[in-house]
């Protein structure tokens, strides 16, 4: 069945280094899989995205790395700070799923240490 | 932001009695959502909506009923509120199947007591 997991609950880093959050997902045919990031008392927000056509995205500061063969996706923040403190989701949506639903993973905490 | 509003933001409410949650949005976007989130669950899914008055389950449907009579309003009901169903409940919004990003709005926490 479907599911989207994560290898890690939570992550401390210094501020200045750089973080990688993983995320492990089960549905082979999985098409679209997103980043989310979500502060104390508010609701997830979208960091970014990436098709099952592409292994790498880049944006501010962010990258997604996307491994099919081994089903395993990936968040790279670089030069972490102290305002990257959130936990992260990644989610996927199925390429056969008609309609359009949106499964997260567990979540990663990340902690940055000043 | 997008424009997306849940309400009530917090509601307290006893055993066995229904509940209904709304959620408002002003982008015209098909795609709506309800998800739970728990400790140690993350965000289960538990309707969403392709359109108007076309609804499917979630991974936790059971004890939740939706409606979605109009693009903007997609709402959440539970018939008798149990404590179990005690939890943050966010709605989602997204444009379409090809761009899935979703819009959250800010929560609704409800305690069943």
């Amino acid at each position: 069945g479907e599911s989207v997991g994560l290898h890690l609950p939570t992550l401390s880093v210094q501020e200045g280094d750089n973080s990688i959050i993983n995320c492990a997902y089960s549905n082979s045919a999985s098409d679209y899989f997103i980043w989310y990031k979500q502060e104390s008392g508010k609701g997830p927000q979208f960091i970014i995205d990436i098709r099952s056509n592409m292994d790498k995205r880049q944006g501010q500061r962010v990258t997604v790395l996307l491994n099919k063969t081994v089903k395993h996706l990936s968040l790279q923040i670089a030069a972490t700070q102290p305002g990257d403190s959130a936990v992260y989701f990644c989610a996927e949506i199925g390429r056969y799923n008609q309609g359009g639903k949106l499964i997260f993973g567990q979540g990663t905490e990340l902690s940055v240490k000043p | 932001d997008a424009g997306i509003t849940q309400s009530p933001r917090h509601k307290v409410t006893e055993t066995g009695t229904p509940v209904t949650l709304r959620c408002h949005q002003t982008e015209n976007h098909r795609y709506m959502y309800w998800y739970r989130q728990d400790p140690g669950h993350g965000l289960r899914l538990i309707h969403y909506s392709y359109g108007v008055k076309d609804t499917d389950k979630g991974e936790v449907s059971d004890g939740y009923s939706v409606s979605r009579s109009k693009t903007e309003d997609f709402l959440l009901t539970l018939e008798s509120a149990t404590s179990s169903q005690t939890s943050v409940y966010f709605c989602a919004i997204s444009e379409s199947l090809g761009q899935g990003r979703a819009f959250f709005g800010q929560g609704t926490r409800l305690t069943v007591v």
